[in-house]
């Protein structure tokens, strides 16, 4: 069975840093591209970012680009998020999931996790 | 943010059929990307419930069914229960810019 697990949400100051992980298990971590997806309190699903299969493409959305940074570790079986320059707005529950598709253009995200919550605040 | 637009809300008897509409442009659906689709029940992580358009993952009841023309893409819900109350939303790639993967803006069910 598929499971994700995100770790690492909690209270930062704006302008302060957060490193997010998510364990993946039940299925061959290097199979598949990994992707972040965030959800701010009372609001809608928003793409933060994707890494493919092998670690070297990585995609962002236009609102974190330059802030946040994607990685993975397929020897253990584990996605990052380091969040810097962190602003009010980046306050969300952060989901890590399993892109499925053939191509970049078909992707979807057919596993998630359960969510970690991050909130920025003074 | 959103570029894919939903209605707020739709809602209807148990046993009714709802339909939850998904509106793009000529960058995201109307270019011909498929159009995925979520079902999130309150206090839970986003489940997928339609991929590819049509498809139904394993586990997911027939009630579900999805259709994509044109610019828009819609959702519909036969036979509504109680359990099928929860947010839906739509998800699709968008071409514009460095391009990316967008939601729709979320629609609540609601079973009356």
């Amino acid at each position: 069975e598929v499971h994700l697990l995100e770790s690492g949400g909690g209270l930062v100051q704006p302008g302060g840093s957060l490193r997010l992980s998510c364990a993946a298990s039940g299925f061959t971590f290097s199979c598949c591209a990994v992707s972040w997806v965030r959800q701010g309190p009372g609001k809608g699903l928003e793409w933060v970012s994707t890494v493919s299969n092998g670690g070297g493409s990585t995609y962002y959305a236009d609102s974190v680009k330059g802030r946040f940074t994607i990685s993975r570790d397929n020897s253990k079986n584990t996605l990052y998020l380091q969040m810097n320059s962190l602003r009010a707005e980046d306050t969300a529950v952060y989901y890590c999931a399993r892109n499925s598709g053939i191509n970049r253009g078909e992707w979807f995200f057919d596993y998630w996790g359960q969510g970690t919550l991050a909130t920025v605040s003074s | 943010q959103s570029v894919l637009t939903q209605p707020p809300s739709v809602s209807g008897a148990p046993g009714q059929r709802v339909t939850i509409s998904c509106t793009g442009s000529s960058s995201n659906i109307g270019t011909g990307y498929d159009v995925h689709w979520y079902q999130q029940l309150p206090g839970t992580a986003p489940k997928l419930l339609i991929y590819g358009n049509t498809n139904r993952p394993s586990g997911v009841p027939d009630r579900f069914s999805g259709s994509k023309s044109g610019t828009s893409a819609s959702l519909a819900i036969t036979g509504l229960q109680a359990e099928d109350e929860a947010d839906y939303y739509c998800q699709s790639y968008d071409s514009s810019l460095s391009g990316s993967y967008v939601f729709g803006t979320g629609t609540k069910v609601t079973v009356l």
